[in-house]
């Protein structure tokens, strides 16, 4: 079955450190999304690539990198300097049209301890 | 700017009633506007578009309006059920990506 899958679930990361979260897609996209999400608030996007070895920055991209090398692989890597990180992280890819809709992982919740 | 407003209130109604979840928008003139639902931890579920010379969209349970004067959107689910409860967002198009309402809580008790 065609799908996006993040890994891992859920995600514990020490204050100071940097943390990768996986984002792979196997429906042939081209473009590829991630989005934040927080309590009582909407999707915020942080990244997104409309093709491979390109990529925009969102509307909160401070603290976080990525990158596209492959079609099916957009990860996000949040450093240290991001000063809230704790977050349920969504990743999403679309054919390059908007008009189709976005397929959506089923998100990475990371926590600061 | 921009902006987009769902009711942040969560809507609770009864079995069987017709939910009617509103998106309100301004600043944009969208060529069509997209609905999802998101469950608890999990990732938004595209469920329908409209476009922006269509009044009104039906898929089952669902109908969609969609009234470019009033920039303003409907989501109806009629003869709900339990299983309906969840967040619903509405999303619009800004140049090359979507930008999401923060989403309205349905709950329907039996």
């Amino acid at each position: 079955d065609g799908g996006i899958t993040q890994s891992p679930k859920y995600l514990f990361r020490k204050e100071g450190q940097n943390v990768t979260l996986s984002c792979e897609q196997n429906l042939n996209h081209d473009a590829m999304y991630w989005y934040r999400q927080d309590p009582g608030q909407g999707l915020r996007l942080i990244y997104y690539s409309q093709i491979v070895n390109d990529f925009q920055k969102g509307d909160i991209a401070e603290g976080y990198s990525v990158s596209r090398e492959k079609k099916e692989s957009f990860p996000l890597t949040v450093t240290s300097a991001q000063k809230n990180p704790t977050a349920f992280y969504l990743c999403a890819s679309s054919s390059g049209r908007t008009l189709y809709g976005y397929t959506f992982g089923s998100g990475t919740r990371l926590t600061v301890v | 700017s921009q902006k987009i407003e769902q009711n942040s209130e969560a809507l609770n109604i009864q079995e069987g009633k017709t939910a009617t979840l509103t998106c309100n928008y301004t600043n944009y003139s969208p060529a069509y506007l997209q609905w999802y639902r998101q469950d608890p931890g999990r990732g938004p579920v595209f469920l329908l578009l409209i476009r922006e010379n269509e009044k009104e969209k039906r898929k089952e349970r669902l109908k969609v309006t969609f009234d470019t004067t009033l920039k303003q959107s409907l989501f109806h689910i009629t003869a709900s059920q339990p299983a309906d409860s969840a967040t619903y967002l509405c999303a619009l198009p800004n140049t090359d990506k979507l930008i999401f309402g923060t989403g309205t809580r349905l709950q329907v008790f039996p």
